[in-house]
């Protein structure tokens, strides 16, 4: 099955310490993404990857880093968390192409305390 | 960060009306528009990528329309079901380099039985 896979799906952590949240797809997709959810606001993009060993920043990225070693996988990294990172995070893949559908994960709520 | 508007925010229909929302983008440098449908709990999930001007695109009774010269699509629901509750993304790609989607704020809909 054709998927996008996040983990965890859920996480409570403290200020300072660091978390991954990983993102793996299926699909062979070039393109992979990171946004934010808060209430109001559209999804954000944090940062995006058009290939291996390519990434650049989103409309968001103070805060985040990120990887692409392999294709498949994307992970989103916060060295040091803070309260306002509070948040649901998706990840999304989909074909380099700009006019084929986004395929997204299930998503990760994020609190910081 | 370009400018991405839909509207309303939110809007509650009784069960069997039809129903539309809109969502307004630049009218300049346009690659593609894209639809997803969200609902509670869930990831968004793709309805429509729409990349010509004038392109109308349906699926079961969801419908949209695309005008790329005055920048707005029109998402159409005919006889609204409660499963058709959900917040509905429109998101804008102004460019082939980078592939980039810009989301809107969504559309709230919450169809009353």
């Amino acid at each position: 099955e054709a998927q996008v896979t996040q983990n965890p799906r859920y996480l409570i952590t403290v200020t300072g310490k660091k978390l991954t949240v990983t993102c793996s797809q299926n699909m062979n997709h070039e393109y992979m993404s990171w946004y934010r959810q808060d209430p109001g606001l559209g999804l954000r993009q944090i940062y995006y990857s058009m290939n291996v060993e390519v990434t650049d920043k989103g409309d968001v990225p103070e805060g985040y880093k990120v990887s692409r070693k392999e294709k498949r996988n994307f992970p989103l990294i916060l060295e040091s968390p803070s309260p306002n990172q509070t948040s649901l995070y998706f990840c999304a893949s989909s074909p380099a192409t700009g006019f084929t559908e986004a395929f997204f994960g299930q998503g990760t709520r994020l609190t910081v305390v | 960060i370009l400018n991405v508007e839909q509207s309303p925010q939110s809007l509650h229909v009784q069960e069997g009306d039809s129903t539309n929302f809109t969502c307004s983008f630049p009218s300049s440098n346009f690659y593609a528009l894209h639809w997803y449908r969200w609902e509670t709990a869930k990831s968004p999930e793709a309805l429509f990528v729409m990349t010509l001007n004038g392109d109308e695109k349906k699926k079961g009774r969801i419908s949209a329309t695309l005008n790329t010269k005055e920048g707005y699509s029109y998402l159409y629901i005919k006889g609204s079901q409660p499963e058709d509750s959900a917040t509905y993304l429109c998101a804008f790609n102004s460019g082939a380099g980078s592939y980039q989607l810009t989301f809107g704020k969504g559309t709230k809909l919450s169809v009353i039985p």
